[in-house]
């Protein structure tokens, strides 16, 4: 079965520095879903990447997926407190599947 | 719009009980999934209604079921509670054919 493993679990950064957070799956995925849960909070959708080499921004947030499928980053660029919370890869073999499968996620701790 | 609700909100149940979750989705989604959080195994995965069917079940044991009723609320039931199933239980709402989760606040079970 899909194997997702999401790298690394913790990520402790100065504001302003930069973070970057990886989903790597074991088979090609038809899609990937990132998803961001603020502490004490519920996930909340960020952005889905469908293409090949894909590419989005969203102000300081890049995503892109891998040319293979396989894997998926995103990275926060001069991060702010903010952006605390846990980031969770939701990758999908099966467009139109509603059975999303969870990466571990990355918690992202600020240090002011 | 309003979002999903979900009720109640903190439950505190001892072992060998049952419980019942609800979950009210976004007017006019009518796929509602349900997700297990714990600190040890992430988010995990239940089931998926659709239009009052399971389409979609999780590796979890038949003690763990759920329904959907004709106006797309949702229920699901835990039997002969353990100490284990305490968690944070999240129900997620989305259209039909898209991937997009919008997840309500989600229900604090304590089992004692």
């Amino acid at each position: 079965g899909q194997q997702v493993m999401q790298i690394p679990q913790y990520q402790h950064v100065q504001e302003g520095e930069d973070f970057t957070t990886y989903c790597n799956s074991s088979t090609t995925l038809s899609n990937i879903q990132w998803y961001k849960q603020r502490p004490g909070g519920h996930p909340v959708f960020l952005i889905q990447l469908v293409k090949s080499g894909e590419v989005k921004k969203q102000k300081r947030l890049t995503f892109q997926f891998g040319e293979a499928k396989k894997n998926s980053s995103l990275h926060i660029t001069a991060t702010q407190t903010t952006d605390v919370g846990t980031y969770f890869c939701a990758p999908s073999t099966n467009f139109g599947n509603e059975k999303l499968t969870f990466g571990t996620g990355t918690r992202l701790t600020i240090i002011p | 719009k309003a979002g999903v609700t979900q009720t109640p909100r903190y439950l505190i149940k001892t072992r060998g009980q049952q419980v019942t979750l609800s979950c009210s989705p976004i007017s006019g989604h009518r796929s509602v999934s349900w997700y297990q959080q714990t600190p040890g195994q992430g988010l995990q995965f239940l089931f998926e209604y659709f239009s009052e069917t399971q389409r979609n079940k999780g590796n979890f044991p038949g003690r763990f079921s759920g329904r959907q009723f004709s106006n797309s609320r949702s229920e699901m039931n835990v039997s002969t509670l353990e100490l284990g199933d305490s968690a944070l239980y999240l129900c997620a709402s989305s259209l039909l054919g898209t991937l997009e989760q919008y997840f309500g606040p989600g229900t604090r079970l304590t089992v004692t």
